[in-house]
């Protein structure tokens, strides 16, 4: 099993829809981060927190929501798409070295 | 801010060595890592440079100089395996304290025949 799990794995949905990312992480890492990548463009951060009651927006995080649950689970929320929203998704984690990163989402909104 | 530049494309022969280049700059450098990713599927960690020098783990190598803004990802011994995108990430100390870790847009690599 991924010590890193993203769901939904693939998601098509329509402009206006609420939209939930889940992850959730074996790793018992503190820190967990939200990322999108586009074609063409680096990995670009969304939100980050650093503990259950820790939440911090990063580069592009208008029209994003998060929501950590416990120290496994970190959720992002699209709360109204809209079609250039449609990206890879990837939830990380890190200890003090590197990010360790969920298998991906990939939203489509029409 | 930071500005990362790799080459967009690279294409390299089954056995051979390719080196993979990163320029940088910034103005708190605190760290450079590469991952390797698969289409389609999640980045992995490769290497990590935080002082100038070169690191080496099995088949690939991670070079840095920290005056120069600039850092390589070396593959030896290529396999069809290694075909991937390779990103290059810096990390800088922000005002406040903590860091920001910036990616490039990564180098494709194509190993053939």
């Amino acid at each position: 099993d991924a010590d890193v799990t993203q769901t939904p794995r693939n998601r098509i949905t329509k402009t206006g829809k609420r939209i939930m990312l889940e992850c959730s992480q074996t790793k018992g890492h503190d820190r967990m981060y939200w990322y999108r990548q586009d074609p063409g463009l680096g990995l670009r951060l969304i939100y980050y927190s650093f503990d259950v009651k820790d939440i911090n927006k990063g580069e592009i995080s208008d029209g994003y929501s998060v929501s950590r649950q416990a120290q496994a689970k970190f959720s992002l929320s699209l709360e109204s798409a809209i079609p250039n929203q449609t990206a890879l998704y990837f939830c990380a984690t890190r200890d003090t070295g590197e990010l360790f990163f969920g298998e991906g989402s990939r939203l489509t909104v029409l | 801010g930071q500005n990362i530049d790799q080459p967009t494309e690279m294409t390299a022969t089954e056995g051979a060595i390719v080196q993979i280049n990163c320029t940088y700059q910034t103005s708190g450098f605190n760290g450079l890592f590469w991952y390797q990713q698969h289409a389609g599927e999640a980045p992995t960690f490769l290497s990590y440079n935080v002082l100038d020098g070169l690191e080496e783990k099995g088949r690939f190598s991670s070079f840095l100089s920290r005056s120069k803004g600039y850092s390589y990802l070396l593959l030896k011994e290529l396999q069809m395996k290694d075909s991937a995108s390779y990103l290059c990430a810096v990390r800088d100390r922000v005002t406040g304290g903590g860091n920001k870790l910036t990616f490039g847009t990564g180098t494709q690599l194509k190993v053939e025949l």
